[in-house]
């Protein structure tokens, strides 16, 4: 089992839908979790940090952790065609060592 | 302006070179770390260095080297370029025994002729 998981995608929506990302990690011991937005060509960039079980929202991001499930999931509101990108979760697990998943390929068109 | 910042930002050049890519932080950290992204767009983690003592070495042919020679640079210094060198080289950083993100740098574009 891979240490994150995340569909490859592509993920397709329509501007101005919801789009939904998915990440399941395998070390219980996890504490920190965060999702980054990389262009292509570009170097990934941080969009949400999450800690605690629950909801925790951004402008029209919103990160969601279910530490007993070992699950955290990224919601994009009223996605945008400048939303298309790929989505990469990553992990901060027990040993302080950071675990990226695959990511997955959103895709909004206009 | 604080950051990660690495040189050059692209590099092309012939099999068999031997080339170096720089990599600096003024972030403070006491971590840094090199990733390799193929054509696939999987991050994947080579080396990561805290406080100039390497702690991860992933399974990397051993013609790439790391030297860290202070907490707020990390280098890599590859030799012999093969083909399968070409990707897309990411250095990052961040602070230790805290719940902080990594944050990257804009990337080395390697391609082997």
């Amino acid at each position: 089992q891979k240490e994150v998981e995340q569909n490859s995608g592509p993920l397709s929506v329509p501007e101005g839908a919801i789009a939904s990302l998915n990440c399941t990690y395998s070390d219980r011991g996890s504490q920190s979790f965060f999702w980054y937005r990389q262009y292509s060509g570009k170097s990934p960039e941080l969009i949400m940090s999450i800690y605690s079980n629950g909801d925790k929202e951004d402008g029209r991001f919103t990160a969601q952790l279910n530490k007993a499930s070992q699950y955290v999931s990224l919601l994009i509101r009223d996605s945008q065609p400048s939303d298309s990108a790929t989505y990469l979760c990553a992990v901060k697990n027990y040993g302080q060592n950071f675990v990226f998943g695959p990511g997955t390929r959103l895709s909004v068109l206009p | 302006d604080t950051a990660v910042s690495q040189t050059p930002k692209y590099l092309v050049t012939q099999m068999g070179n031997d080339k170096s890519i720089k990599c600096e932080q003024n972030l403070g950290h006491d971590t840094m770390y090199w990733y390799k992204q193929d054509s696939k767009k999987f991050l994947k983690i080579m080396f990561s260095y805290n406080n100039k003592e390497l702690i991860i070495n992933e399974t990397v042919p051993n013609r790439f080297s790391p030297k860290s020679p202070d907490k707020a640079h990390l280098n890599l210094h590859i030799n012999s370029l093969e083909l399968g060198d070409s990707a897309v080289y990411f250095c990052a950083s961040s602070q230790t025994n805290s719940n902080q993100p990594q944050h990257f740098g804009d990337g080395t574009r390697l391609s082997i002729l």
